[in-house]
């Protein structure tokens, strides 16, 4: 059972850059977030889903995207890459409104 | 908005002393949970609060949440180096899933 799969781990990118950050649960569950955490700080909400074909806001969503074709796949795509976006993202997902199973995060700077 | 305080933002103990951080809303919450952080590693869940006044143990740590339902603590009895981490509360308002807001969180280094 792998839980929750973020990929890449690690990424460097430039500005103006676009990419995709994949997250893939095995736990059947209808929620899934997206998190990312800037240093010393706790974790601000990017976007959320309550299940495949739905997804909303969260507090800071400007500058992401997302969908969620799949129970299992909620990708988080960044268009025009900005150095305000260097920061640690999270995906986690759970049966309820509230996150419990968290990915090991993809690292992400952009010079 | 929703604000979600945590003190102390740092906190440094003996190995074997105890350890508590607090967690305080700016508004009345429908639950509060607390999540663990290893170094480099992913918050992992530790427990949710849904009553007021509850109390919940698991093993040396204790969570309360408050009367009014607008405060919680998590408290660490003889720490121990394992417990070396960053302490995160997040309350959820009454409005639903969207209304999640994590404190800042408290890192806690054990002194061996």
């Amino acid at each position: 059972n792998a839980g929750v799969t973020q990929t890449p781990k690690f990424r460097i990118l430039k500005i103006g850059q676009s990419m995709t950050l994949q997250c893939t649960q095995d736990m059947n569950h209808n929620y899934m977030y997206w998190y990312r955490q800037d240093p010393g700080m706790g974790l601000k909400l990017i976007y959320y889903s309550v299940g495949a074909g739905i997804t909303d806001k969260g507090e800071v969503p400007n500058g992401y995207n997302v969908s969620r074709s799949t129970t299992e796949d909620f990708p988080l795509r960044l268009e025009l890459a900005a150095p305000s976006q260097t920061s640690v993202y999270f995906c986690a997902s759970s049966y309820s409104d509230m996150p419990q199973h968290f990915g090991d995060g993809t690292r992400l700077s952009i010079l | 908005g929703q604000q979600v305080m945590q003190i102390p933002q740092y906190q440094h103990v003996q190995e074997g002393e105890d350890f508590t951080t607090y967690c305080n809303s700016s508004t009345t919450l429908s639950n509060i949970q607390w999540y663990k952080q290893r170094p480099g590693g992913h918050p992992v869940f530790l427990i949710q609060l849904v009553k007021s006044g509850e109390v919940k143990k698991q093993k040396r740590l204790t969570f309360q949440f408050g009367e009014a339902k607008k405060n919680s603590s998590l408290h660490i009895t003889a720490t121990q180096t394992t417990d070396v981490g960053t302490y995160f509360c997040a309350g959820e308002n009454s409005g639903g899933y969207q209304k999640v807001t994590f404190g800042i969180g408290t890192k806690l280094q054990v002194i061996p």
